[in-house]
């Protein structure tokens, strides 16, 4: 059972430049979410999706974009690059809860750095 | 908005001994759940252990409990006899009762346990 999986696992970009990274979970779960991770300030929401087709802006979205063409993927773009976008990034899934307290499931995370 | 301080960035602890954790949070909801996730070194974000709100009784999970004080809005966790594998960050998390499963996440603790 793979759960969730990100790719690539690290990427260094130049400044202007532009990826995909790309998460894939396998649980049928409603919904998945884009955080990234930064020393001294644990993790924080960029985009999130509750169901295939919709998206949503978490705490950090600017100079980012997402789709969830399928249910089990969800994307994260970075159209053009910058340093303060150097960063750890994890993908996480979660089913429904009937109101919520279930658990998230984490993808292994992508190292990006900016240049 | 909701907000999850954790005010110890490091602590150490001997092998065997016990060591708390803290995590305060401030939130206007009263129906919510709180988390602690634990990041080894590999990355991997795993869950520990999980408090509904609306339960008096502190959570456990073997080694982990918890002390849930809902008036202090005050969250921490007890890891008793520790042990080499749980060096790791812990990250204190806040999520709200119908609120699309969303995370809110504090800026960790960094615990090395000492052989």
């Amino acid at each position: 059972n793979a759960g969730v999986t990100q790719t690539p696992k690290f990427r260094v970009l130049k400044t202007g430049q532009s990826m995909t990274l790309l998460c894939a979970q396998d649980m049928n779960h409603e919904y998945m979410y884009w955080y990234r991770q930064d020393p001294g300030m644990g993790l924080r929401l960029i985009h999130y999706s509750v169901g295939e087709g919709t998206t949503a802006k978490g705490e950090v979205p600017d100079g980012y974009n997402v789709s969830r063409l399928k249910k089990q993927n969800f994307l994260l773009g970075l159209e053009s690059a910058a340093p303060s976008q150097t960063s750890v990034y994890f993908c996480a899934s979660s089913t429904y809860g009937g109101g919520g307290g279930t658990e998230a499931f984490f993808g292994q995370g992508t190292r990006l750095t900016v240049v | 908005a909701q907000t999850v301080t954790q005010s110890q960035p490091e602590m150490s602890v001997q092998e065997a001994e016990t060591v708390t954790l803290s995590c305060t949070y401030d939130t206007s909801e009263n129906n919510y759940y709180l988390f602690w996730y634990k990041q080894p070194p590999s990355r991997q974000m795993i869950l520990v252990i999980r408090q509904e709100a609306y339960k008096q009784q502190n959570a456990t999970e073997n080694r982990f409990s918890v002390n849930f004080q809902k008036a202090a809005k005050s969250f921490s966790l007890k890891i008793s006899d520790s042990q080499l594998g749980d060096t790791a960050m812990y990250f204190c998390a806040f999520m709200k009762n119908f609120g699309n499963e969303k995370l809110t996440f504090g800026t960790g603790t960094r615990l090395t346990i000492i052989p």
